[in-house]
């Protein structure tokens, strides 16, 4: 059972523009939502993380913007550059030690230069 | 720090041979995890370990088996393997006092 939908698939953004990115997320119990991005035949790295007592977050070019009531939350790159092309995953955890993430199915980001 | 290895890199299997991917981490941290990605389907949890001596299932765990040999290493055995099974395996690893899970490389397996 999907618990994080992730949308689109698929992106192509021009240099310069703005990407983005949504999740949306089924179980309320979920407290903690990390973006994580990866590149072709590497590990998938943390890009930015949000908890939902805030409706956004912003590191650099990078912004999450949460929406509790709608159990939604989106990824979005600014000026996004032809080096952000890569894959890119929202993920939704339970407060608890373990933290086991839930990964949505990933978009896979071209920025054309 | 080398952070988290996982060796190999590459594998072929054929149908019904086993092995066990290794995974090993120098930061110290609790909580290790093994997930497997496959095209249009994200990461999925199979094992985790919460803790030294600790193991649990994950989404997917049927087919697969894990040992917390000690803090710094947890290998993932495939005691058969089958063509399902092909899929690029992710080992994390995670600190009690943090929420992030740090990734490695990644092993490529394809069982033909």
């Amino acid at each position: 059972q999907q618990q994080v939908k992730q949308s689109p698939q698929s992106l192509i953004v021009q240099k310069g523009g703005i990407s983005i990115i949504n999740c949306a997320y089924e179980n309320t119990a979920f407290d903690y939502f990390p973006w994580y991005q990866q590149f072709p035949g590497k590990g998938p790295a943390l890009l930015i993380a949000i908890r939902p007592d805030v409706s956004e977050k912003k590191e650099g070019r990078f912004t999450i913007s949460f929406n509790k009531s709608a159990k939604q939350f989106s990824l979005h790159i600014m000026d996004s550059q032809p080096g952000d092309s890569a894959t890119y995953f929202c993920a939704a955890s339970k407060g608890s030690g373990t933290y086991k993430y839930i990964f949505g199915t990933g978009t896979r980001l071209k920025v054309l230069a | 720090n080398a952070g988290v290895t996982q060796t190999p890199k590459f594998q072929v299997l054929k149908t019904g041979q086993s092995m066990t991917l290794q995974c090993a981490q120098d930061m110290n941290h609790n909580s290790m995890y093994w997930y497997r990605q496959d095209p249009g389907m994200g990461l999925r949890l199979i094992y985790y370990s919460a803790s030294e001596g600790t193991t649990d299932k994950g989404e997917v765990p049927n087919g697969y088996n894990v040992s917390r040999l000690n803090k710094r290493e947890f290998s993932l055995r495939l005691e058969s393997a089958a063509p399902s099974q092909t899929s690029v395996y992710f080992c994390a690893s995670k600190s009690a006092g943090s929420d992030t899970q740090y990734f490695g490389p990644g092993t490529r397996l394809t069982v033909l």
